[in-house]
């Protein structure tokens, strides 16, 4: 079974510009959350989405954001970049079963540098 | 506010040793509690939640309710435990996972 997809690996954008992140599913999962791993500061909570809608938000300005697709595949798109936005971004989605709908898959992440 | 907490960024130990990764979380009703490992050049992935009371790889965790912890025991260290840890809370109805800081852990041979 195919894990959770992220593209690209790596990607480097000049501060002010704008970058697209894409994260497929495990199949079958509706669940798709968006996290952003900073050096030193863990994982933070950026976006949920599920069924298509945005269901949760964490503390980042409006310039992060994204939508899911109807084949449950996401994008987060951040605008205006700038310097401390340099991060990995891990995408992890969940099944719909009330056993496994805790239980988050993990993608590789993609590594966004910006100068 | 739904919070986890891990004291120790590292935590360095040598093989055979008994290991505990310390997990305090912030939340007033009853949360699912998981740990996270990462290993080297690999995705995050699940090593236990409570609700299983299980052991994986001869980790341990414990719910304490009254000290709002969730520690990670292994009685002996092994080599290829070396990795990043971390701990995380799923409040029911907030719909994410929270993470603490994680742990890098790393057993001296």
């Amino acid at each position: 079974e195919a894990g959770v997809t992220q593209s690209p690996t790596h990607l480097i954008k000049t501060r002010g510009q704008q970058a697209t992140l894409r994260c497929s599913p495990i199949s079958g999962h509706t669940s798709v959350y968006w996290y952003q791993q900073a050096l030193g500061l863990g994982l933070q909570f950026l976006l949920w989405y599920d069924e298509g809608e945005e269901r949760n938000r964490g503390n980042f300005p409006p310039r992060f954001s994204g939508r899911q697709f109807p084949n449950y595949s996401s994008e987060l798109n951040v605008n205006a970049l700038e310097l401390e936005d340099s991060a990995l971004y891990l995408c992890a989605s969940t099944g719909n079963l009330y056993l496994t709908r805790t239980e988050a898959f993990f993608g590789q992440g993609t590594r966004l540098t910006v100068v | 506010a739904q919070r986890v907490t891990q004291p120790e960024k590292l935590l360095s130990v040598f093989k055979g040793a008994p290991v505990e990764l310390k997990c305090n979380y912030s939340y007033s009703g009853s949360p699912e509690l998981f740990w996270y490992v990462q290993y080297s050049r690999q995705r995050l992935q699940l090593l236990l939640r409570h609700i299983s009371r299980e052991s994986i790889k001869g980790f341990t965790a414990d719910l304490n309710k009254g000290e709002t912890s969730f520690h990670l025991k292994k009685p002996f260290a092994q080599e290829e435990d070396s990795a990043m840890y971390y701990c995380a809370l799923f409040p029911p109805g907030a719909q994410k996972l929270v993470f603490g800081q994680g742990t890098r852990l790393t057993i001296n041979p």
